[in-house]
């Protein structure tokens, strides 16, 4: 099983700032495998990245992905009142389907 | 609309079933693999179990396996979670969701239902 570590447990930040979000795989996994979900309270999680880097359709693009091998980084370049919540990476490209523990982005 | 709705969730005693149900519409259901992912209260995601497009490949985690058992009507659009011999700690939101394509590896989940509650306890 592939282990997901993300990092920090939270961020508390201003809207305005950047956010830095990473998440650290037990073993390498290829970029077109890794995606990163948005949850807020009482909500399904939202698809925002695929394939490691990709936009899903409707995100905005102050969310950005990157990374390959067992590093990988969701940003958001400008946080707005509406991206707190919490954020899962996920890989996809091997069974059992594994998540992240989640970042909380909270408001400072 | 491409949409997701569960339901059968509910309150139930330790060592019983449960099965769970997950209807589409807005899409072509038979194309795509499907999934069931769950979360426990104030925890993380938890995944639990896929199909693919014609049940022909089907995968549990470690969890449930033995326990809990997926299945899919395409000709309802319906995907199944089957529950038996459940544990407190099966006391979770459970979501289904689709795959971005016929199977339920390689490719992620790009729409959710808004999930179905169950609890298990005495």
């Amino acid at each position: 099983e592939i282990v997901l570590t993300q990092s920090p447990g939270t961020l508390s930040l201003s809207p305005g700032e950047r956010a830095t979000l990473s998440c650290r795989t037990s073993q390498s996994v290829s970029s077109s495998y890794l995606a990163w979900y948005q949850q807020k309270p009482g909500q399904a999680p939202r698809l925002l990245i695929y394939g490691a880097s990709s936009r899903a359709t409707g995100i905005p693009d102050r969310f950005s992905g990157i990374g390959s091998g067992t590093d990988f980084t969701l940003t958001i370049s400008r946080v707005e009142p509406e991206d707190f919540a919490v954020y899962y990476c996920q890989q996809y490209g091997s069974t059992p389907i594994t998540f992240g523990q989640g970042t909380r982005l909270e408001i400072k | 609309e491409v949409q997701l709705v569960e339901s059968g969730g509910g309150l139930v005693q330790p060592g019983r079933s449960l099965r769970l149900a997950c209807v589409a519409s807005g899409f072509t259901f038979d194309d795509y693999g499907m999934h069931w992912v769950r979360q426990a209260p104030g925890k993380g995601l938890e995944w639990v179990s896929g199909i693919s497009w014609n049940s022909g490949s089907t995968d549990y985690a470690d969890s449930v396996k033995g326990r809990f058992t997926i299945s899919r009507d395409n000709a309802k659009n319906s995907l199944y979670l089957q529950m038996n011999s459940l544990r407190a700690e099966d006391t979770a939101f459970y979501y289904c969701a689709k795959a971005q394509g016929d199977v339920y590896y390689y490719f992620y989940m790009d729409v959710w239902g808004k999930g179905t509650t169950v609890t298990v306890s005495s």
